[in-house]
């Protein structure tokens, strides 16, 4: 199985709400991404855990506050969004060697703030 | 800002034709890889080169790496209507405590016609 998913396909949410998105992955991968992707832009990391432990946090808001509660699961937690966070939500899955592998990718989360 | 640029930003091709995208990056890397993703969808992965090796064939697919120049190169040979997408080339630094950092281009929006 070389898959990652993600789940809601589409959220919706206001800025009062507390929603959150979850990526899995059963390839045994030990490192795992959230990245945000604007519209007509690359995709930037936001996360990076590895064995469960979170190694890089690229500065990001404190609205957003990942989770790995085990190596096959990888949350986002959402609350008090602005409307400038609406994007595609990626999650990606490696293994935990630095270099030399590649990212496999999920199909995303297309979040929009109203 | 790491981020690498890609030009052309938008290359419109027919069927059958030939296709070349450059990438450029600005710090040392431990592989450079590309990635395609159709519109509004995630990132599939194409190929990989490390920074000791200069070409590299997958397929329709041929990749160049000059490091001296911080520059690659994707060519995709006889084009297909099914090769319509963003491709990203992604520089892997490397992180320690695990996973890799990539850093993503600015992409080109590549349309083959029939």
């Amino acid at each position: 199985d070389t898959e990652v998913t993600q789940t809601p396909k589409h959220l919706v949410m206001g800025m009062t709400n507390k929603k959150s998105l979850k990526c899995e992955q059963h390839m045994g991968h030990r490192a795992m991404y959230w990245y945000k992707q604007k519209a007509k832009k690359p995709p930037e990391l936001m996360f990076v855990y590895s064995y469960e432990k979170l190694s890089i946090n690229e500065s990001v808001p404190s609205r957003f506050s990942p989770e790995c509660p085990n190596s096959s699961l990888l949350n986002l937690h959402l609350h008090a969004l602005q409307p400038e966070d609406s994007a595609l939500y990626l999650c990606a899955s490696s293994q935990d060697r630095s270099g030399l592998f590649r990212q496999y990718f999920g199909p995303g989360t297309r979040l929009t703030v109203t | 800002s790491q981020q690498g640029e890609e030009d052309p930003q938008a290359l419109s091709i027919q069927e059958g034709e030939n296709a070349t995208m450059n990438c450029s990056y600005k710090t040392s890397i431990n592989n450079l890889q590309w990635y395609r993703q159709n519109s509004g969808r995630g990132l599939v992965h194409l190929i990989l080169i490390r920074s000791n090796e200069r070409e590299k064939h997958s397929g329709r697919l041929r990749v160049t790496l000059d490091t001296s120049k911080k520059s690659s190169s994707l060519l995709i040979t006889a084009s297909r209507a099914a090769d319509t997408a963003s491709y990203f080339c992604a520089t892997d630094a490397g992180i320690t405590g695990g996973g890799n950092k990539l850093t993503f281009g600015t992409g080109t929006q590549l349309k083959v016609e029939l």
